[in-house]
């Protein structure tokens, strides 16, 4: 079963700041893994799938990269609106999908 | 407007069981894989299983075989989750989501992603 970690588990930065998450597999998926972004009270979000295709609508300060075992999403210019928690999502030719733990970020 | 309407919170105790409901409008209900995600108290996302309501065809995360049942009613555009025996860690909130793709050429590939999501029901369970 491939295990999915992303890291940091938390992180502050402040306005402006570029900020990177990495998710790492176990084993490699191509690229077939996902990003999402859940604000505090809210349901989650669609980023980016395909590692690295932005979802209509969604800020282009926002980026994804990777393929294999090693992923990032990046936010070019960290805004108050992005506080949030980030998972990566993972899925094989079965249609099984697997978040990672997720990645807090605050501003400080 | 796409949108998954999820049934109400659940209050139950231990041993009972409980079936929720996620009926889907604005788009046609048998073409999208339509899943269960859970989300504990101040925990992350898991991804529970997935169900194409166009054929039942069902697949479960090997976390949820066994667990809970997922099922589908085409004919009234509603996916379910349910439990046979509750227990206190089922305590969380589960959110219904629609599976969508995308086919990229370049990578003569299908990608796969969640693009609707529910309003999540709140199941407690407690004696």
């Amino acid at each position: 079963d491939i295990q999915m970690t992303q890291s940091p588990s938390s992180l502050s930065a402040s306005v402006g700041d570029r900020v990177t998450i990495t998710c790492r597999a176990s084993q490699g998926i191509s690229n077939f893994l996902a990003w999402y972004q859940q604000k505090p009270g809210r349901v989650p979000k669609l980023l980016i799938y395909a590692a690295s295709i932005l979802q209509s609508g969604v800020p282009s300060r926002f980026s994804g990269s990777g393929s294999g075992t090693d992923f990032t999403l990046t936010i070019s210019s960290l805004q108050p609106e992005d506080v949030a928690t980030y998972y990566c999502q993972k899925y094989n030719s079965a249609r099984i999908f697997t978040f990672g733990p997720g990645t807090k970020v605050d501003i400080k | 407007e796409v949108q998954l309407v999820q049934s109400g919170a659940e209050v139950k105790k231990p041993g009972e069981s409980l079936k929720i409901s996620c009926k889907g409008s604005g788009y046609s209900f048998p073409i999208y894989w339509i899943g269960w995600v859970r989300q504990m108290p101040g925990k992350g996302l898991e991804w529970m299983g997935i169900i194409y309501p166009g054929d039942s065809d069902t697949r479960y995360s090997p976390s949820f075989q066994g667990q809970v049942t997922i099922s589908a009613d085409k004919s009234i555009s509603t996916a379910y989750l349910q439990w046979s025996s509750l227990k206190a860690s089922d305590t969380a909130m589960y959110y219904c989501v629609r599976h969508d793709e995308a086919y990229i050429a370049a990578a003569s590939a299908y990608y796969y992603y969640i693009d609707v999501w529910g309003k999540g029901t709140t199941v407690t369970v407690s004696s």
